[in-house]
């Protein structure tokens, strides 16, 4: 059984860019969130995204945007980078109703 | 406000010494977890523990959900127990916007 599955596993972007980063949510879940961790920091909510529509928001701007498939995998969409949004980007997935988060091992996003 | 704080944020053990970690955390936050992030930065589910005491191995975690704080019990601690231990809640009930603390760095020494 396949835990949460992120791509790339790291990549240097320069600012202005935009990143795409994928993940496929652990057998039976159907809810994705993306987090936000920087160096030094506790991992910080972006948003969740379940049915395919995002369910909640944290505070971050529109620059960062998702999508879930039918397939209940994700993408998490960062445009026009700036340099602090160098950070390690986590992927989580649960059931719905279920507290049990499962963490995938991230995409370390480096900005130049 | 919102918080989820942790305490100590630094620890340094020696091998085979036991360590107790602290998570206050305020009253929009509920249904605390641990975590455990290795140095390969992947977070890993130690408990799910919105009240009482579970345990498993040398890790125990005891949550008094009315004085809003946490403990994390680590007994005779390992070298692989190495990395930074995370507390978390969700915020206002949801099952969506996990808070986390900024975490206790532990150091264990051989």
């Amino acid at each position: 059984d396949a835990g949460v599955t992120q791509s790339p596993t790291h990549l240097i972007k320069t600012r202005g860019q935009q990143v795409t980063l994928r993940c496929s949510p652990k057998s039976g879940h159907d809810t994705v969130s993306w987090y936000q961790q920087a160096l030094g920091q506790g991992p910080q909510f972006i948003f969740q995204y379940y049915e395919e529509e995002e369910r909640q928001r944290g505070n971050f701007p529109d620059r960062f945007s998702g999508h879930q498939f039918p397939n209940y995998s994700s993408e998490l969409n960062v445009n026009a980078l700036l340099l602090g949004d160098s950070a390690l980007y986590l992927c989580a997935s649960s059931r719905t109703g279920g507290n049990t988060i499962y963490f995938g091992e991230g995409s370390w996003l480096t900005v130049v | 406000g919102i918080q989820v704080e942790q305490s100590p944020p630094d620890l340094i053990l020696q091998e085979g010494a036991n360590s107790t970690l602290r998570c206050n955390f305020s009253d929009s936050v509920n249904n605390l977890q641990w975590f455990h992030q290795n140095p390969w930065g992947q977070l890993i589910n130690l408990f799910y523990i919105p009240s009482g005491t579970k345990q498993n191995g040398r890790l125990s975690a005891t949550t008094v959900a009315t004085e809003r704080y946490s403990l994390l019990y680590i007994s005779s601690s390992q070298t692989t127990d190495s990395g930074v231990y995370f507390c978390a809640g969700f915020y206002g009930g949801s099952q969506g916007n996990l808070i986390f603390g900024k975490g206790t760095k532990l150091s264990v020494k051989p």
